[in-house]
């Protein structure tokens, strides 16, 4: 199996910055998506970082590191809007997704 | 429009009664696979199938059963409720098991509750 952790809850102040980190067991790994998932509704596909280094799209970055199983999604100019859960997964050696519990970010005024 | 389309979004029912959550896909996709969601145990894998008639178990399989005899169909069957199953369940579809770089497209969601 694949355990993948991150933290429970964030809180952040709109217009800010912030660092969502996920760690992973390293074997058998294959690569790591990130969703946004707002309260009730299905998780959204963000980002798939398969190669270290930092992917940007928009406001949003996703980093991976293989070496240290270590993962984080980046946040900018955050709005109230981005107030959801965010899911890390893991596509582990049998190519399928192992979810973390979420980290649920609130994002205040 | 591409979509993953679950049926009921909510369902209240009593322990016993076998019910079925319907999904569809019309992606053509090959890979389908049911979770359940509950708080502080993020997203677990009920079953998954890999095409028509192949099925196999995810990590919670206990007390569901699946069927895949169409591409686009993947019910979950529940042949005996209990309410340790009242949950918020996903159904997700993929080209392969690999997710591809895409990830899995998810059904909007089926909330049950079983009392």
């Amino acid at each position: 199996g694949q355990n993948i952790d991150q933290p429970t809850e964030m809180t952040a102040t709109e217009g800010a910055i912030v660092q969502i980190n996920c760690t992973y067991q390293t074997s058998g790994f294959n690569g790591l998506f990130w969703y946004q998932q707002h309260a009730g509704e299905a998780p959204t596909f963000l980002s798939y970082n398969v190669l270290d280094g930092l992917e940007e799209k928009g406001r949003f970055s996703s980093f991976l590191s293989r070496s240290k199983g270590y993962s984080y999604l980046l946040l900018k100019e955050l709005q109230m809007k981005d107030s959801a859960s965010y899911l890390c997964a893991g596509n582990n050696a049998g190519n399928m997704l192992t979810f973390g519990g979420g980290t649920r970010l609130m994002v205040k005024p | 429009e591409a979509q993953v389309t679950q049926n009921p979004r909510y369902l209240i029912t009593v322990t016993g009664k076998k019910l079925t959550v319907t999904c569809s896909q019309n992606m053509n996709h090959e890979y389908m696979s049911w979770y359940r969601q509950d708080p502080g145990l993020g997203l677990r894998q009920i079953y998954y199938s890999m095409n028509v008639e192949v099925t196999d178990k995810g990590d919670v399989p206990e007390g569901y059963k699946v069927s895949r005899k169409e591409k686009r169909n993947f019910p979950l069957i529940l042949e005996s409720p209990s309410p340790n199953q009242t949950s918020l369940y996903f159904c997700a579809s993929s080209w392969d098991r690999g997710a591809g770089d895409y990830g899995y497209t998810f059904g909007s969601g089926t909330r049950l509750t079983v009392v």
